[in-house]
């Protein structure tokens, strides 16, 4: 059964940094492609950050220059680092599991529950 | 960028009736990658479709996605309690991987 776990939200201060985790099982984590995504509280859902298979990482504009997608292959464990941080990303953030039948997509077939950030005086 | 628009943002039915939900991108998709979400209150989303007709392991077959280049659809042939949500597309062919902006299947 494939599990994410997600952990290390917290409230932050503007201009503060926090790295987030999520930690899977029941599949080999750098297989997949794999994203965060983040819903701010009351709105939709806005793709962030992905890792390809072999490596490659990919950013929305919002986040790019800020944040940093990584992942543990010993720990099976995907990262997302958090820098500059803005009142604007305070969301929930989802560890979402890349497609894979036959063939590989981007998109989502598993998802976390969710670790919350708060950025705030 | 590829922009998604869905519509209409808000349809009220009654159980039992057939849904159709739209999603339409700014510009073709690359091999019609389109995916379509559910996400009930207090949940993460869960995937119903890939590359726009594909159904993923374990939906019921009353969901079906259709549609190519820029305009898809999502039909939920006879809506059944647990189906009141908000439905998302995002298309998964080219980076940055955006989502609409929801359509809200409410009980009429």
């Amino acid at each position: 059964e494939v599990v994410l776990l997600e952990s290390g939200g917290a409230l932050v201060q503007p201009g503060g940094s926090l790295r987030i985790s999520c930690a899977a099982s029941g599949f080999t984590l750098r297989t997949y492609a794999m994203s965060w995504v983040r819903q701010a509280p009351g709105k939709g859902l806005e793709w962030v950050s992905g890792i390809g298979g072999s490596g490659e990482t990919l950013y929305a504009d919002s986040v790019k220059g800020r944040f940093t997608i990584s992942r543990d292959n010993s720990k099976n464990t995907l990262y997302l680092q958090m820098n500059s941080l803005r009142a604007e990303d305070t969301a929930i953030y989802y560890c979402a599991k890349g497609i894979c039948s036959g063939i590989c997509y981007w998109g989502a077939d598993n998802w976390g529950q969710g670790t919350l950030v708060t950025v705030s005086s | 960028e590829i922009v998604l628009t869905q519509s209409p943002g808000t349809l009220s039915l009654s159980p039992g009736e057939r849904a159709t939900l739209s999603c339409r991108a700014s510009q073709s998709l690359i091999n019609n990658y389109l995916a379509w979400y559910q996400q009930r209150p207090g949940q993460a989303p869960r995937l119903l479709i890939y590359g726009a007709s594909n159904r993923a392991t374990g939906i019921p077959d009353r969901f079906s996605g259709s549609g190519s280049g820029t305009d898809f659809t999502l039909t939920i042939s006879r809506l059944e309690p647990e189906d009141f949500a908000v439905y998302y597309c995002q298309q998964h062919g080219s980076s940055p991987f955006t989502f609409g902006p929801g359509t809200k299947v409410d009980i009429k």
